[in-house]
């Protein structure tokens, strides 16, 4: 079946631009999770969605960071005025049940260049 | 100080050897552990739960020291294929962090012929 889908799979964008990252999960999962991995790094919590409740924002680096997930599906991470930090890529990924944590499925990432 | 720390390598092994490396984590209460693989400018992929008692799958194996708070991967009869980064996973299993995995940095593991 098919995977984590995530678009666009590279952005450049100069700085004090605005971006939209879009992440498709597995049909039927219910929660969903963004990470960010910069360079050399491990990945970085950013943010989770579980059905209907209230996201865990407790990751986001700062108010420029914002995310949303319409119809328990598809994910939108959004970047308010890009800095040249910001630059990484940003891996979503979902899984059937939060407690399956074995069972998270990662999409092939954003990689994000601010200029 | 990370909450969970890996030695970057490279780790350079020749093909058919055997290698090991470990990571550290420093939240005691972490209650599941995990390796994951992730391929040069690919996504991670899981490669192994890591259970109290040790575990093995095909040619990794898998080990847990709580005492000393760290985990470990051998690999033995290295392949070509197993050239790649390994990442060290934990997570507490409190209700409040399902989900949240706090990954390592890394080791990356070049298979030589």
């Amino acid at each position: 079946g098919a995977g984590v889908s995530q678009s666009p799979s590279n952005k450049v964008t100069e700085k004090g631009k605005d971006v939209e990252l879009r992440c498709d999960p597995i049909s039927g999962h219910t929660a969903l999770y963004w990470y960010r991995q910069s360079l050399g790094q491990g990945l970085e919590f950013l943010i989770y969605f579980q059905g209907n409740s209230a996201p865990d924002k407790s990751g986001l680096p700062s108010d420029r960071f914002s995310a949303e997930r319409t119809g328990g599906s598809v994910s939108t991470l959004t970047i308010q005025r890009t800095q040249q930090e910001d630059s990484a890529v940003y891996l979503c990924a979902s899984s059937p049940r939060p407690e399956d944590q074995e069972t998270q499925y990662f999409g092939p990432g954003t990689r994000l260049l601010v200029l | 100080r990370k909450e969970v720390e890996q030695d970057p390598g490279p780790f350079n092994v020749p093909e058919g050897a055997t290698v090991a490396f470990n990571c550290t984590y420093s939240n005691s209460a972490s209650q599941s552990f995990f390796w994951y693989r992730q391929d040069c400018r690919k996504e991670p992929k899981l490669l192994m739960s890591v259970y109290s008692s040790g575990n093995e799958d095909g040619r990794f194996t898998a080990q847990l020291n709580r005492a000393s708070q760290y985990i470990s991967l051998l690999i033995r009869d290295s392949k070509l294929s197993d050239s790649a980064t390994y990442l060290c996973v934990v997570t507490p299993l409190t209700t409040d962090s399902w989900g949240k995995l706090q990954f390592g940095a890394g080791t990356q593991v070049v298979v030589t012929p």
